[in-house]
């Protein structure tokens, strides 16, 4: 899988917009982007997905440069319950694979 | 649905014992996976299964560990004999195969070994 670079930290105030790069410079045709995160003494859980085009769901957002090299998990306001370690993973789907690669991610801190 | 299901949620043992974890997945899914993580090594794959069959086990560290899985409902991870640097968090992870594949964590076991 190709790999991917995150900035181990970073901090937001509570109820503003927060933005986690994501650098993915040998992402492959067919490599998905997936954002996990990893809430305190919690297993990971899915936040979002996608290929090539923005992506919105209920938890974030996701824009993805037209190049795909790079891609943003937008938290639209953050909340104390959004402090967690956030996983930027790329998978492709025409690889037999099916496990997720996690790197270190970025610990993310609200403050209140 | 109750989620990925993991037991015990804590353990702790003295070295050399055996111990055994174990997850119940999504009912419907047909991947099941083993992951463990630490401070120093993060979040790594030891197993995954795909209908109760062993896919890839190149993560599992050494003979000691062993995972099984009799059923759709149910997979064990077992370590015999434990030892301290097994000390981890232990995570299950369940997932059904589609274009999306999302994979669904349990709440992990923490073991330490003394």
């Amino acid at each position: 899988d190709a790999k991917t670079t995150q900035p181990n930290s970073m901090e937001s105030n509570e109820e503003e917009p927060v933005h986690l790069p994501c650098n993915h410079s040998t992402i492959s045709g067919t490599d998905y982007i997936h954002w996990y995160r990893q809430l305190p003494s919690q297993g990971p859980e899915y936040v979002i997905h996608g290929l090539t085009s923005n992506v919105n769901n209920r938890m974030a957002s996701l824009a993805i440069a037209e190049d795909r090299k790079s891609s943003t998990l937008i938290l639209h306001r953050a909340t104390l319950r959004d402090a967690a370690v956030y996983y930027c993973i790329l998978r492709d789907v025409e690889g037999s694979a099916r496990q997720l690669t996690f790197g270190s991610g970025t610990q993310l801190t609200v403050l209140p | 649905d109750a989620g990925v299901i993991q037991s015990p949620r804590h353990e702790v043992t003295e070295m050399g014992q055996e111990v055994t974890l174990r997850c119940k997945p999504i009912s419907g899914h047909d991947y099941l996976f083993w992951y463990r993580q630490t401070m120093m090594r993060g979040l790594e794959l030891l197993i995954y299964f795909n209908n109760n069959v062993p896919i890839d086990d190149s993560g599992m560290p050494e003979d000691r560990f062993s995972a099984k899985m009799p059923n759709a409902s149910f997979s064990t991870l077992k370590i015999q004999p434990s030892e301290p640097r097994d000390s981890a968090v232990y995570f299950c992870a369940s997932s059904f195969h589609s274009f999306q594949e999302t994979q669904y964590f349990g709440p992990g076991t923490r073991l330490l070994v003394l």
